[in-house]
């Protein structure tokens, strides 16, 4: 089974509407990531949280917001999802300290009609 | 400027070739640096770590200039499995974890 999972893998949505996007880890990882990714693009970081308790914008917040459920699950939140948020979404974990390499999900392609 | 540069390809390459890879990044103060390997349409994966003094993993060298703010792998003997994109990846100061991506060169080895 994958460390990391994420759900659903594809979704097509309409403006204006509100959806979820969820990721779980059994990596026992405190640190999780949220990045979307874009065609002639870097990843780009999103939101992250370095334990249950810890929330941080990251480079590109705007219209987004998360929730740390457990230690485990992170999820991404699209409030009144726009065309332009079509993208490919990554979840990522890192054991945190010094080990900075991060495990990244299949990914949530997702389609903003 | 964007903070990592990678020519973004595509390298288009006969089996058993060498191809390197360049990439720059603007902040002189980052950290860690490291490649990343994506297939279509997949996830990221860890290729690995570049060190200050070059590093080497069986096919694959990476090396590091600081002064340059350069980072370069190179791939020899060439397999049509390294067709894939490769993401030139830069921890900033004060870390944390954070990440920053390179928009990627893409590999295309043909037979």
């Amino acid at each position: 089974d994958a460390d990391v999972t994420q759900t659903p893998r594809n979704r097509i949505t309409k403006t204006g509407k509100r959806i979820m996007l969820e990721c779980s880890q059994t990596k026992g990882h405190d640190r999780m990531y949220w990045y979307r990714q874009d065609p002639g693009l870097g990843l780009r970081l999103i939101y992250y949280s370095f334990d249950v308790k810890d929330i941080n914008k990251g480079e590109i917040s705007d219209g987004y917001s998360v929730s740390r459920q457990a230690q485990a699950k992170f999820s991404l939140s699209l409030e009144s999802a726009i065309p332009n948020q079509t993208a490919l979404y990554f979840c990522a974990t890192s054991p945190g300290g010094t080990a900075e390499t991060q495990y990244f999900g299949p990914g949530t392609r997702l389609l903003v009609l | 400027r964007k903070e990592v540069e990678q020519d973004p390809g595509p390298f288009n390459v006969p089996e058993g070739a060498t191809v390197a890879f360049n990439c720059t990044y603007s902040n002189s103060a980052s950290q860690s640096f490291f490649w990343y390997r994506q297939d279509c349409r997949k996830e990221p994966k860890l290729l690995m770590s570049v060190y200050s003094s070059g590093n080497e993993d069986g096919r694959f060298t990476a090396q590091l200039n600081r002064a340059s703010q350069y980072i370069s792998l190179l791939i020899r003997d060439s397999k049509l499995s390294d067709s894939a994109t490769y993401l030139c990846v830069v921890s900033p100061p004060g870390g944390y974890n954070k990440l920053i991506f390179g928009a990627g060169t893409r590999l295309a080895v043909h037979p």
